[in-house]
């Protein structure tokens, strides 16, 4: 099976930058996405990152090492409106979910403060 | 293009009644999923789908049956409600099952058994 980590909350201020770690174990590795959701509301895309190195989108980027586990979303200038969850999803090619399928972390809920 | 829609947004039932939740997509996914996500447990598959015609059991697929007879609907049933389900359910959609297409949520459909 996989176990996915990643901190329960975090809270961080406006302006600032905050990195979101989450670590993963898995047999066979296919890729990890980064979802955001608001309260109450459905988890929409943030990244995808299958090989070693940094994704950068804007004000959020995320990184992945294979070999590690281990995974971070940082998000730079943060704003008001980042006050979310923050999902990390693993895809293994036999995953206890099925062929393929995605295994979420519990997520990391971010609190931005003035 | 309305994307991912889910049927009812809320509903509440006694232990022992059933329902079926309906989910809709209009971007022709040939993958299609039903997740819960309960709190401090994450998202966590229940039953998924390859295509018409097809399923297929996640991680928690008891109590629950599914049928994709239209590519665009995916259909879940609770036989027999039980206060261990109510949650929150979210259908989702995708167009690949590998890649780094992701899933497309729909808004998600509470549940509360009583």
């Amino acid at each position: 099976g996989q176990n996915i980590d990643q901190p329960t909350e975090m809270t961080a201020t406006e302006g600032a930058i905050v990195q979101i770690n989450c670590t993963y174990q898995t047999s066979g590795f296919n890729g990890l996405f980064w979802y955001q959701q608001h309260a109450g509301e459905a988890p929409t895309f943030l990244s995808y990152n299958v090989l070693d190195g940094l994704e950068e989108k804007g004000r959020f980027s995320s990184f992945l090492s294979r070999s590690k586990g281990y995974s971070y979303l940082l998000l730079k200038e943060l704003q008001m409106k980042d006050s979310a969850s923050y999902l990390c999803a693993v895809r293994d090619t036999n995953s206890g979910a099925g062929s393929y399928q995605l295994t979420f972390g519990k997520g990391t809920k971010l609190s931005v403060i003035p | 293009n309305a994307g991912v829609t889910q049927t009812p947004k809320f509903r509440v039932l006694k232990t022992g009644q059933s329902m079926t939740l309906l989910c809709a997509q209009d971007m022709n996914h040939e993958y299609m999923y039903w997740y819960r996500q309960d709190p401090g447990m994450g998202l966590r598959l229940i039953h998924y789908s390859v295509g018409e015609g097809t399923t297929a059991k996640g991680e928690v697929p008891d109590g629950y049956n599914v049928s994709r007879l239209k590519k665009q609907n995916f259909l879940l049933g609770l036989e027999s409600a039980a206060p261990s389900q109510t949650s929150v359910y979210f259908c989702a959609s995708s167009y690949e099952l590998a890649g780094e297409e992701t899933q497309y949520f729909g808004p998600g459909t509470r549940l509360l058994v009583l």
